[in-house]
């Protein structure tokens, strides 16, 4: 168990809806990533949040968004879905979000669209 | 922008067998070097990682040298078990940054009995 917490584990849902997951990070990890993991992709970097504030950009599209609270959990919002967002999506945690610091990486979320 | 190539898979051995599943980057400055494994239906573990030049990461039997002057950093394991059957994927994070992780592709070991 490496302490992060993803909900849903899947999530079905159609074409055009929104959806949002949900990631609680390991105890006193400042730092969440966000990752898709697709067939054709494979493990690409979304964004990463610091503390509350958004910290780096990776590929992620205009329809997704993401927050991190001051609870530090975060969410990650994808609208207008489409078929091609079939992925897994994972959340990893960090101490700070800096250096060489390990990521850990909770067991994902597996979106479906249909 | 960064990258990393690794070999396609699937890698299929026999318990016992030596393996090596090779991984080259392409990164501007000294990043540091992670091979995380992933089990079926569950998320990524860190296996073992290197963050300078020379540096041997090891971790559960499997080793691996980053190597600067031909940019690898191929992972190894002199005996496989079944256990080690998984998705390995080498990664690496560019220092200058803030610890966001670019991925190979990911390379399937199935080691039978």
């Amino acid at each position: 168990d490496s302490g992060v917490t993803q909900t849903p584990k899947h999530l079905i849902t159609a074409t055009g809806q929104r959806v949002t997951l949900r990631c609680s990070p390991r105890s006193g990890d400042l730092s969440v990533y966000w990752y898709q993991q697709s067939l054709d992709q494979g493990l690409q970097f979304l964004i990463q949040y610091y503390n509350g504030e958004e910290r780096a950009k990776g590929n992620i599209l205009e329809r997704f968004s993401a927050q991190q609270f001051p609870d530090l959990h975060s969410e990650l919002n994808l609208s207008s879905l489409e078929l091609g967002d079939s992925a897994l999506y994972f959340c990893a945690s960090s101490a700070t979000g800096t250096g060489t610091n390990e990521a850990f990486f909770g067991q994902g979320t597996r979106l479906t669209v249909v | 922008g960064n990258s990393v190539t690794q070999m396609e898979g699937p890698v299929t051995l026999s318990e016992e067998a030596f393996l090596t599943i090779n991984c080259t980057y392409t990164a501007t400055g000294y990043p540091s070097l992670f091979w995380y494994v992933q089990y079926p239906g569950e998320g990524l573990q860190l296996l073992l990682k290197a963050t300078k030049a020379d540096d041997k990461g090891s971790n559960k039997g499997f080793e691996a040298t980053y190597r600067k002057e031909t940019t690898s950093f191929h992972l190894e394991k002199g005996s496989v078990q079944v256990s080690d059957s998984a998705v390995y994927f080498c990664a690496l994070s560019d220092f200058s940054g803030y610890s966001t992780l670019t991925f190979g592709k990911g390379t399937m070991l199935l080691v039978s009995p």
